[in-house]
């Protein structure tokens, strides 16, 4: 069945610093790959996605990279605050006969002051 | 705009009963997808509903349905409760691919 990994589990950075998340997913007609932040407690939000006709995307400090070949995408953050502190999650979708989106099991993310 | 609602937020039920939990869609979304998130995991997509009937589904049982009403708002019932059933509950509602918003979550514990 599908299946999206993402590493690491746990990531611990200095303020300032970049962070990146990766994923892989196994369903290659997966056409969108969407990443949300969860704060404990809250609703995941969606911070940023990409679509399989793109490479690379860039919001501020937050970009995202897609390989499909490699079936590979990756979340970096630049610049890292406190605030950026939370657990994300990669997904992987395909709007071929009604979506589903597959997550991956998250990355704890610790941003130290 | 309230966004996607959900409701109950906190829910406390007994092996074996039934639950029902309720979803409203954000304003002008058509597809609602339900998600089952335990402790420390990703969400683990249960299906998803668009015009009424059930387009996808994941490896759920079938004690686990869903509804989807003509206003776009739906339901997810669980039957024969089991204790691994505890968890955060997202409905998460959609424009076609458009990126999916997700509402506060209901918290179930079955005890």
């Amino acid at each position: 069945g599908e299946n999206v990994e993402q590493h690491p589990s746990t990531l611990s950075v200095q303020e300032g610093d970049s962070a990146v998340i990766k994923c892989t997913y196994s369903d290659s007609a997966s056409n969108y790959f969407p990443w949300y932040k969860q704060e404990l407690g809250k609703r995941p939000q969606l911070i940023i996605d990409i679509r399989s006709n793109v490479g690379e995307k860039k919001d501020q400090r937050i970009a995202v990279t897609l390989n499909k070949t490699a079936k590979h995408f990756s979340l970096h953050i630049t610049e890292t605050q406190p605030e950026d502190s939370a657990v994300y999650f990669c997904a992987a979708s395909r709007d071929t006969g009604g979506f589903k989106t597959i997550f991956g099991a998250g990355t704890r993310l610790f941003v130290k002051a | 705009d309230a966004g996607v609602t959900q409701s109950p937020t906190h829910l406390i039920k007994t092996r074996g009963q039934q639950v029902t939990l309720r979803c409203s869609p954000k304003s002008g979304h058509d597809t609602v997808s339900w998600y089952q998130q335990a402790l420390g995991q990703g969400p683990q997509f249960i299906f998803q509903y668009y015009e009424e009937e059930e387009r996808q589904r994941g490896n759920f049982p079938d004690r686990f349905s869903g509804h989807q009403y003509p206003n776009y708002s739906s339901e997810l019932n669980v039957n024969a409760l089991l204790l691994g059933d505890s968890a955060l509950y997202l409905c998460a509602s959609s424009l076609g691919m458009i990126e999916a918003f997700f509402g506060q979550g209901t918290r179930l514990t079955v005890v």
